[in-house]
């Protein structure tokens, strides 16, 4: 247990839809990052949040946004969803590292399915 | 755009044998880790290497960091099915860390 949440493990979805995926870091951890893993593009990192600051962006699209709020919890927000946009989403946290450029130890949830149909 | 090679895609080994595998980038990072992920779970840290040339070693896995801090390999010794997942390899620079998309490696036993 990395003692990162997130819910909802499975969600299955028409296309057009909107749905919201949330995660809780670990305990102490200030910096959530949202990737998104398919079995032909591999682990894609999407956006990562710093004490509720967006502070890097990755290949996000412009259908999905995110937020990290006051208690640290961050949500993922897609919608207009397509056929493509089916993978595992994972939400991971990492603690402190003193305002550095370096990323630290990626604690990774166990992930969302989302099936889009 | 900062990319992160991983190779072979997949690897099938018996149990015993020896095995590397390579991570390259034509990008500087200011840090490589390595991640196994086992189905249904999340990537889990094996290790972090900061410096050009370093060399770590944690068990029968031995991880090397290249002198120009683009490229990377794991070597795993006498390799056992508890050893099977997918191996990643990240690459972190400006708040990101940038993911290869892994070699997949089952040891049978």
């Amino acid at each position: 247990d990395s003692g990162v949440t997130q819910t909802p493990k499975h969600l299955i979805t028409a296309t057009g839809q909107r749905v919201t995926l949330r995660c809780s870091p670990r305990s102490g951890d200030l910096s959530v990052y949202w990737y998104q893993q398919s079995l032909d593009q591999g682990l894609q990192f999407l956006i990562q949040y710093y004490n509720g600051e967006e502070r890097a962006k990755g290949n996000i699209l412009e259908r999905f946004s995110a937020q990290q709020f006051p208690d640290l919890h961050s949500e993922l927000n897609l919608s207009s969803l397509e056929l493509g946009d089916s993978a595992l989403y994972f939400c991971a946290s990492s603690p402190p590292t003193g305002g550095s450029s370096y990323t630290g130890e990626l604690f990774f949830g166990e992930g969302s399915r989302l099936t889009v149909l | 755009t900062q990319l992160l090679e991983q190779s072979p895609q997949f690897l099938s080994i018996q149990e015993g044998e020896n095995l590397t595998v390579y991570c390259n980038s034509s990008s500087v990072f200011s840090s490589l880790q390595w991640y196994r992920q086992e189905p249904g779970e999340g990537p889990v840290l094996l290790v972090t290497v900061v410096t050009g040339g370093e060399v770590k070693k944690l068990k029968r896995l031995t991880f090397q960091f290249g002198d120009a801090r683009k490229d990377s390999s794991l070597h795993i010794t006498a390799a056992q099915p508890g050893d099977t997942g997918l191996y990643l390899c990240g690459g972190g620079s400006n708040y990101k860390l940038t993911f290869g998309k892994g070699t997949l490696l089952t040891v049978n036993p």
